[in-house]
């Protein structure tokens, strides 16, 4: 069964800063791997997703990693603005279709 | 453009009330959807998933039910809603697995 554990569960920065989430996953065979936002009260926004093929993925400020082999994925997210600050998800997605999320990741970015 | 509409955004409703959350996806032909709760504080829980009219897989027994009345409908329904069910719930589409998912903006069911 696949597990997904995202750390830290919450992260608190001064604006400006780099900063790094992660997402690990405990069964290799995923077929891709996406990143959402979600603010408070609301849907999840898809952010980026990264194919089990590729390494990564960018938008914008934000960037995606992605190790299958090492069961792991990285949200890169420069020089932080307080508008970032909202809840981060990831996902892994398998070939059957099914998804597990992980819990999320709290970031909260300071002016 | 796809567009997924989900609705109401929030709803308070007393223990042994019946439900029913309804999601429309514009712009897309034959979506695979699903029903997501959300926990506070907590990651999602995949409730049903639907790859056509008629065509439901539950995922956790629960105290719900879904159904696919039409291509781009999908519904969550329960006939006695019980304190548990409150939490955060999300519809999802999605058109192949490549492209990953697209959720809607939720509905807050609240049961008192």
């Amino acid at each position: 069964k696949q597990e997904v554990t995202q750390i830290p569960a919450a992260l608190s920065v001064p604006e400006g800063e780099n900063l790094v989430l992660n997402c690990s996953f405990t069964d290799s065979a995923i077929y891709n791997l996406q990143w959402f936002r979600q603010d408070p009260g609301k849907g999840l926004t898809s952010l980026l997703l990264i194919q089990s093929s590729q390494r990564e993925q960018t938008s914008g400020r934000l960037n995606a990693s992605l190790d299958k082999s090492s069961g792991r994925s990285t949200l890169y997210i420069a020089a932080s603005q307080p508008g970032d600050s909202a809840t981060y998800l990831c996902a892994a997605n398998t070939n059957a279709g099914k998804s597990t999320f992980g819990d999320g990741t709290t970031l909260t970015v300071k002016p | 453009s796809q567009t997924i509409h989900q609705w109401p955004a929030t709803l308070v409703q007393p223990v042994g009330s019946p439900l029913s959350l309804e999601c429309t996806v514009e712009g897309t032909s034959n979506p695979n959807l699903y029903w997501y709760r959300q926990a506070a504080g907590r990651g999602l829980q995949l409730l049903f998933y639907s790859v056509g009219i008629g065509q439901i897989s539950s995922e956790v027994p629960q105290n719900l039910s879904a159904s696919r009345p039409q291509d781009r409908q999908f519904i969550l329904s329960s006939k006695k809603l019980l304190l548990s069910d409150s939490g955060f719930y999300l519809c999802a589409w999605s058109v192949r697995r490549d492209y990953g998912y697209t959720f809607g903006s939720g509905t807050r069911l609240t049961v008192v």
